[in-house]
């Protein structure tokens, strides 16, 4: 069964410093794994994606995230921190038929000026 | 760029009442999905569906259906609205399995 942890509630940066969102999953099979963003009362909007081909994805807004299978997980990274940024984001793991997206509980980035 | 289209951003029912929220999508996608989400509780799925005419139940279908009648437009009904139903509703669709979910811009129902 897949699950998707999300290490962090809240995280709150300073604009310019790095993010780091950290996520960790179980998966019987060989995963695909998504990162999603979502500002207040909006959808979610695709950050990025891994579906077995590199281990590092870039995706939009400068955000990047590496697979790290030993490890089980798919951080999420940005070199530096913008205003626009703080938001909710949420970890998703999709394996096989079923259920298809697993999210995770997600985490509110907050960006001190 | 794929479009997924809510009928509704914010919608209030009574008590009661049958709601319709209605998904339409318009890139040919196989699967779509209705959520709902709360605070504290993340998303969670009620229905999801692979075909035209096809439905499977998610974790939470207790006080809900779905209709697809066509491959672009996933329904979700309340039979009889109550006041925990109450939440952001989030339609999703996606190509296939394991492909990326594309989502709508939600429906705020609230239920007087």
């Amino acid at each position: 069964a897949q699950s998707v942890t999300q290490l962090d509630s809240h995280v709150s940066v300073s604009e310019g410093t790095p993010v780091l969102l950290r996520c960790n999953y179980s998966s019987s099979y060989s995963p695909s794994l998504f990162w999603y963003v979502q500002h207040p009362n909006k959808g979610l909007q695709l950050l990025l994606k891994y579906t077995s081909a590199a281990t590092l994805v870039k995706g939009i807004n400068g955000f990047e995230a590496e697979f790290k299978k030993s490890e089980t997980s798919f951080h999420l990274t940005k070199p530096s921190a913008h205003m626009s940024d703080a938001a909710e984001y949420f970890c998703v793991v999709s394996e096989g038929y079923g259920q298809n997206f697993v999210f995770g509980p997600g985490t509110r980035l907050s960006v001190l000026p | 760029d794929v479009k997924v289209t809510q009928s509704s951003r914010y919608l209030v029912k009574r008590t009661g009442e049958k709601v319709f929220l209605e998904c339409v999508q318009d890139m040919d996608h196989e699967n779509m999905f209705w959520y709902r989400q709360d605070p504290g509780l993340g998303l969670r799925l009620i229905y999801f569906s692979y075909d035209v005419k096809m439905k499977e139940k998610g974790d939470i279908p207790e006080g809900y259906s779905v209709s697809r009648e066509k491959k672009e437009r996933f329904s979700l009904i309340l039979e009889s609205a109550s006041t925990n139903q109450t939440s952001m509703y989030l339609c999703a669709s996606s190509l296939y399995q394991n492909t990326e979910a594309f989502f709508g811009q939600g429906t705020r129902l609230t239920v007087v």
